[in-house]
């Protein structure tokens, strides 16, 4: 398994502002996942954070909005730029390490004003 | 159409009963299935993860999948209390390709 921990567990912001999320892993991980999880909605993939290098977007989701981070095997952040009401929601990281089991942190909830 | 629907309750059931939770998926190409558990203010936790058809058993949860109607289930016996929270399917095409969520079932067990 992993212990993941997420900072800020909550916050609420004014709109116009960005707020980072960070995750930390006990561990080292192979892949860290960002994801947004709306009231009634499913999970949905933001990104997938790649170590070194420009994280991957999934559609609808992009760079300017959402820059994230991820400069160890251990630790992410992630962005949320310009936030608007409609970006309060709950962000989780998730980590893996064989890609087939994922764990994830206790969510940031966000809610913008 | 979503790719994975599941009804989201609420769903209360008494302590001691077999729960039956349920999800439906449109492509036949997902070949690994999943159920996660969300308590209250926490991230999912895997509860169950399947490939193709059949059945898995643990402890007092079975995962059920049938291919040929694309229809997933998790059943729980013997429910308890503690087993008051949001249940999540999940699906994905490989074992390393992206998850793709149910949106939950909010299940609450009566004492």
């Amino acid at each position: 398994s992993a212990v993941i921990s997420q900072k800020p567990s909550r916050d609420i912001c004014q709109r116009g502002t960005s707020l980072t999320i960070q995750c930390q892993v006990d561990s080292q991980v192979t892949m860290m996942f960002w994801y947004r999880q709306q009231p009634g909605q499913s999970l949905t993939l933001i990104a997938t954070a790649n170590q070194g290098s420009e994280a991957t977007y999934e559609s609808g989701f992009v760079i300017d909005k959402f820059p994230i981070s991820r400069p160890n095997l251990t630790f992410s952040t992630l962005t949320v730029s310009n936030m608007s009401p409609e970006d309060s929601s709950i962000y989780l990281c998730s980590v893996t390490r064989d890609s087939e089991t994922q764990y994830f942190g206790p969510g940031t909830r966000l809610l913008v004003l | 159409q979503k790719e994975v629907e599941q009804d989201p309750g609420p769903l209360s059931v008494p302590e001691g009963a077999i729960v039956s939770l349920n999800c439906t998926y449109s492509n036949s190409a997902f070949q690994y299935f999943m159920w996660y558990r969300q308590y209250s203010r926490k991230g999912p936790e895997l509860l169950m993860y399947t490939y193709s058809s059949g059945n898995k058993e643990d402890g007092r949860f079975t995962a059920q999948v049938d291919k040929s109607s694309k229809y997933i289930s998790l059943f729980i016996r013997d429910s308890q209390p503690s087993d008051s929270a949001t249940y999540l399917c999940a699906v994905r095409y490989s074992s390393a390709s992206k998850i793709i969520f149910g949106s939950g079932t909010r299940l609450s067990i009566r004492p």
